[in-house]
């Protein structure tokens, strides 16, 4: 079965500086990548996807995900924080015809000005 | 809009009793899903549906009871046997076929309160 695993619990970043949140995972096979952001208190939000074809994948609120098969990673990154990106971030990995997706712990974002 | 509704968004419930959340959805998803979410733990999947009538238990289902009569609606029953119900519900859907279509869809989620 895969597995999801983000080392970083919380991460505290400078409005304007740059974001890099790391996803690991573990699947035999290639998987299909998600990152969600959820804010406080609401529903998941799908930023990116990545399936297969280019390893760097852009997504909604200039944020952009690199998948590494060598690495089994897949890494989201956003060049200039602003405030609102305060959120928590999920990775997620789906695997063949299985429907369910495994997400990770989670990591929370705290901006400050 | 299409979306996914659940309701209530606030819930709560005295020791011993059983309550259901409501999850409904107009995407024409064939699958559904509901997640348990506590702080630290990201989302725990308690049980999934990919077809009317059918459902199966997911990694946390024990105290959890679910039905899917119809392809919009996924209700979640907490049991009292649930020991530990205290927590933010998910509901999901994705298009059928898994892989790339396993992109789920939330709802804004139903915090429950044992009091």
């Amino acid at each position: 079965a895969q597995s999801v695993t983000q080392p970083d619990i919380h991460i505290t970043v400078s409005e304007g500086a740059s974001l890099e949140l790391r996803c690991n995972y573990s699947y035999g096979a290639t998987p299909y990548l998600f990152w969600y952001v959820q804010s406080p208190g609401q529903g998941l939000q799908l930023l990116l996807k990545y399936f297969s074809g280019d390893t760097l994948v852009q997504g909604i609120k200039g944020f952009e995900a690199e998948f590494k098969r060598s690495q089994s990673s897949f890494n989201l990154r956003k060049p200039s924080v602003h405030w609102s990106d305060a959120a928590e971030y999920f990775c997620a990995v789906g695997a063949g015809n299985d429907y369910k997706l495994s997400f990770g712990a989670g990591t929370t974002v705290t901006v400050r000005a | 809009d299409g979306g996914i509704t659940q309701s209530p968004k606030y819930l709560f419930r005295k020791e011993g009793q059983n309550v259901t959340l409501s999850c409904e959805q107009n995407l024409n998803h064939d699958a559904m899903y509901w997640y348990r979410q506590d702080p630290g733990q990201g989302l725990r999947l308690i049980y999934y549906s990919q077809i009317v009538n059918d459902f199966q238990k997911g990694d946390i289902a024990e105290g959890y009871s679910v039905s899917r009569e119809k392809k919009e609606s996924f209700p979640l029953t907490v049991t009292s046997a649930q020991k530990n119900p205290t927590a933010f519900y998910l509901c999901a859907s994705s298009m059928s076929g898994g892989g790339w279509n396993t992109e789920a869809f939330f709802g804004q989620g139903t915090r429950l309160t044992v009091v």
